[in-house]
């Protein structure tokens, strides 16, 4: 079974359309993430959600939203896609309920490439 | 701020040679957790280690070691006798829990072993 999933693989779009990007982990874990790899391999922090709080890396534009329907889910909205969205989505999860967040290894989702034409 | 450096770029080796991958870190934290991934070509993040900043011991599993020292801020990793399944980007990554409540990645090593 698939420890973190993300939905779809691949995701190609118009700019300015809006698309979501789904995440769920069976690990049981309390804490998802959201990250962004850009075209040199530069992964970096989008969100990080735990027990109902919502961290948000201060230079995410707003466009971007996440939503969370339950602790197995973090799904990723995002409006009005610019072609510098374009880039590879992770999704991940860690155990971390002490309600610090990054204590404990994260797993990571296969990625989902997001292509903005 | 944290920082994480990954001051090689890419190395290349031939298959059974041992190589280093180094990583340098920053933190004002005295609290902080380093952690290794590594991403072959089919892209997904393989979770490779984590190492709290109290435990300075070394580890080994299997052809993997890691080099933890404090004393000049650096988590190298070093593969030995390389495999042509060992080719891919290794990241480094540093989180400072208990502060900055963040995680930040190094640019990544694009290693590749060559038969």
């Amino acid at each position: 079974d698939t420890a973190v999933s993300q939905t779809p693989k691949y995701l190609v779009t118009q700019m300015g359309n809006d698309k979501s990007i789904k995440c769920e982990q069976n690990l049981g874990h309390d804490t998802m993430y959201w990250y962004k790899q850009d075209s040199k391999k530069f992964l970096k922090i989008m969100f990080s959600y735990n027990n109902k709080e919502l961290i948000i890396n201060e230079t995410v534009p707003n466009r971007f939203s996440p939503k969370s329907p339950d602790k197995a889910h973090l799904n990723l909205h995002i409006n009005s896609l610019e072609l510098g969205d374009s880039a590879v989505y992770f999704c991940a999860s860690s155990q971390d309920n002490s309600g610090r967040i990054y204590t404990d290894t994260q797993y990571f989702g296969p990625g989902t490439r997001l292509t903005v034409l | 701020a944290q920082k994480v450096t990954q001051a090689q770029t890419e190395i290349s080796v031939v298959e059974k040679e041992d190589v280093t991958l180094d990583c340098v870190y920053e933190t004002r934290d005295t609290t902080y957790y380093l952690f290794w991934y590594k991403q072959p070509p089919s892209g997904e993040l393989v979770f490779l280690i984590r190492r709290n900043s109290f435990d300075e011991q070394n580890e080994i599993s299997g052809r993997y070691s890691w080099n933890f020292q404090k004393s000049t801020s650096s988590f190298n990793f070093t593969i030995t006798a390389s495999q042509v399944v060992d080719s891919a980007v290794y990241f480094c990554a540093l989180s400072e829990a208990f502060n900055n409540n963040d995680m930040r990645f190094g640019a990544g090593t694009r290693l590749t072993v060559k038969p």
